[in-house]
C-alpha cells in the first residue's frame, strides 16, 4: 500500500538553529515528490518538486533532497516567518496524490 | 497571474442538507484536484478531474460527487451531510494531470 510518513510530527526551533524534517515514502512507481508550506487557515503553497534520488533544489533558507526511500527538507538558520506546517507529498503510478500528515514547525526569536 | 478561487470560503450546514462548493482554477490549468482535511486525517484525496472527465478518485462515499466544466472551472456536490463531513475542502489545479499543484485557501464547511 502506498505510504507517506513525516517526522516529527512538530518541531520547536530557537531561532537561527537549523535543522531537517523527514517524508519517508513506501509508493509504487514514484513520479514525482511535494514539498508545500500550510499556515493556519490558508491552502497548501507549493514549495518544490523532486523526480529522481539524488536531486535536490534550494529556496531562500530551504533545501529539499530525494533519495529512493525519503526526502529532507533542511532549514538552515530559520527565522520566526519560517513557522508553518510543512507537508510532504507523493505521486505514485497510481496518479493519486497523497500527503503525510506534515510537520508542525515552531521558530522562536 | 490570478491563484486558484474557491468559493464560499465558509458554509454552516445541517445535518441531511446537501452542499456545492466550487473552485476556478488558474488559467490555462487543465487539471483540478479536490482534497478534505481534517485534524485527525490530514489530507485525503478526493478526486481528480482533467478536461472535463474524473480521471482519479479517493475512497469516499458516492455522497461526494464532481464535475468539472469546459472552462476548467470545477464544483463539488456532497449530499446528505453529517457531522463527519465538517472539514476544510481544498482544491487544486496544475497544468497538466498531477504536475506542480496549486492550491486554493478552501472552504471551511461546518456540519451542525
Amino acid at each position: 500500500e502506498d505510504q507517506v510518513t513525516q517526522s516529527p510530527e512538530a518541531l520547536r526551533l530557537q531561532e537561527g538553529e537549523s535543522s531537517s524534517l523527514n517524508c519517508s515514502y513506501t509508493v509504487s512507481g514514484l513520479r514525482g515528490l511535494f514539498w508545500y508550506r500550510q499556515d493556519p487557515g490558508k491552502g497548501p503553497e507549493f514549495l518544490f518538486t523532486l523526480y529522481s534520488a539524488g536531486e535536490e533544489k534550494e529556496k531562500e533558507r530551504l533545501k529539499a533532497t530525494l533519495t529512493k526511500k525519503e526526502s529532507f527538507l533542511h532549514i538552515t538558520a530559520p527565522k520566526p516567518e519560517d513557522s508553518a506546517t510543512y507537508l510532504c507529498a507523493v505521486h505514485p503510478s497510481t496518479d493519486k496524490l497523497i500527503f503525510g500528515t506534515g510537520t508542525r514547525l515552531q521558530v522562536f526569536p | 497571474k490570478a491563484g486558484v478561487t474557491q468559493t464560499p470560503r465558509y458554509l454552516i450546514k445541517t445535518r441531511g442538507q446537501q452542499v456545492t462548493l466550487s473552485c476556478s482554477p488558474i488559467s490555462g490549468h487543465r487539471s483540478v484536484s479536490w482534497y478534505q482535511q481534517t485534524p485527525g486525517q490530514g489530507l485525503q484525496f478526493l478526486f481528480e478531474y482533467f478536461s472535463e472527465t474524473q480521471r482519479n478518485k479517493g475512497n469516499f462515499p458516492g455522497r461526494f460527487s464532481g464535475r468539472q466544466f469546459s472552462n476548467s472551472r470545477s464544483e463539488m456536490n456532497v449530499s446528505t451531510l453529517e457531522l463527519g463531513d465538517s472539514a476544510l475542502y481544498l482544491c487544486a489545479s496544475s497544468p497538466d494531470r498531477i504536475t506542480e499543484a496549486f492550491f486554493g485557501q478552501g472552504t471551511r464547511l461546518t456540519v451542525v
